[in-house]
């Protein structure tokens, strides 16, 4: 089946520093992608969708200039967190569809846990 | 305006009894219904999907799920919880019509099967 694959799966840093998580679609091409970020015993936050080649489509909410979203190719997308600060402190999940079709499922990658100290 | 709405935040159910964790939703036109599982410190896992059909949805690890047009619900089931079936669930939806547009969750219910 469909393989996400995300690195790395926990990243600790210092406030003031950037940070990069890697959303790779392992053996299908993905147009599109999707980043959530799930605070402790929450919901899924949709935070953006990756579009291959374009800019990315922020939700309402988020910072654009913070979360920055860079989809250069079919099967990678990049989620880069600049000058995090301890709030930024949460699990983010990349997810991608095999195909566009609006019933095929989602398969997500393994998150990474970011903690800013 | 699609949503998805899970009324239990937790369900707690010994080993070998059945469970159901219940998930309602809000689209425009027919809904693909889905569940996934997300287990600590990982991404979820799709378990099933309500595309057309049959109104039981069978899926991964003994799962499954009734859609109910009429009460739109889609209630997750299993006739013998597992002690490894401890995890959290989330329901999700988007409408035919939506294209390539992301699922919408609900937010969650934390399942935990007793021994």
């Amino acid at each position: 089946g469909a393989v996400v694959s995300q690195h790395p799966s926990w990243v600790i840093c210092k406030s003031g520093t950037s940070v990069k998580i890697e959303c790779r679609s392992l053996d299908f091409q993905a147009t599109t992608m999707f980043w959530y970020r799930q605070f402790p015993k929450q919901s899924l936050m949709l935070m953006a969708t990756s579009n291959e080649g374009s800019k990315a489509t922020y939700e309402q909410g988020v910072e654009k200039d913070k979360f920055l979203i860079n989809h250069a190719s079919l099967t990678l997308s990049t989620l880069t967190v600049t000058s995090a600060h301890p709030e930024d402190s949460s699990f983010y999940i990349c997810s991608a569809r095999e195909d566009t079709r609006s019933n095929s499922p989602l398969h997500f990658g393994n998150g990474t846990r970011l903690t800013v100290t | 305006a699609q949503s998805v709405a899970q009324p239990e935040d937790q369900v707690n159910v010994a080993e070998g009894n059945p469970l159901t964790v219940k998930c309602t939703y809000s689209v425009s036109g027919n809904p693909y219904l889905f569940w996934y599982v997300q287990y600590p410190n990982r991404g979820l896992q799709f378990l099933l999907k309500y595309i057309t059909g049959d109104n039981l949805v069978k899926g991964s690890y003994g799962f499954e799920a009734e859609f109910n047009k009429s009460q739109t619900s889609f209630h997750l089931k299993k006739p013998s919880a597992l002690v490894s079936d401890s995890a959290l669930y989330f329901c999700a939806v988007r409408g035919s019509h939506s294209g390539n547009t992301p699922l919408v969750f609900g937010k969650g219910t934390r399942l935990s099967v007793i021994a």
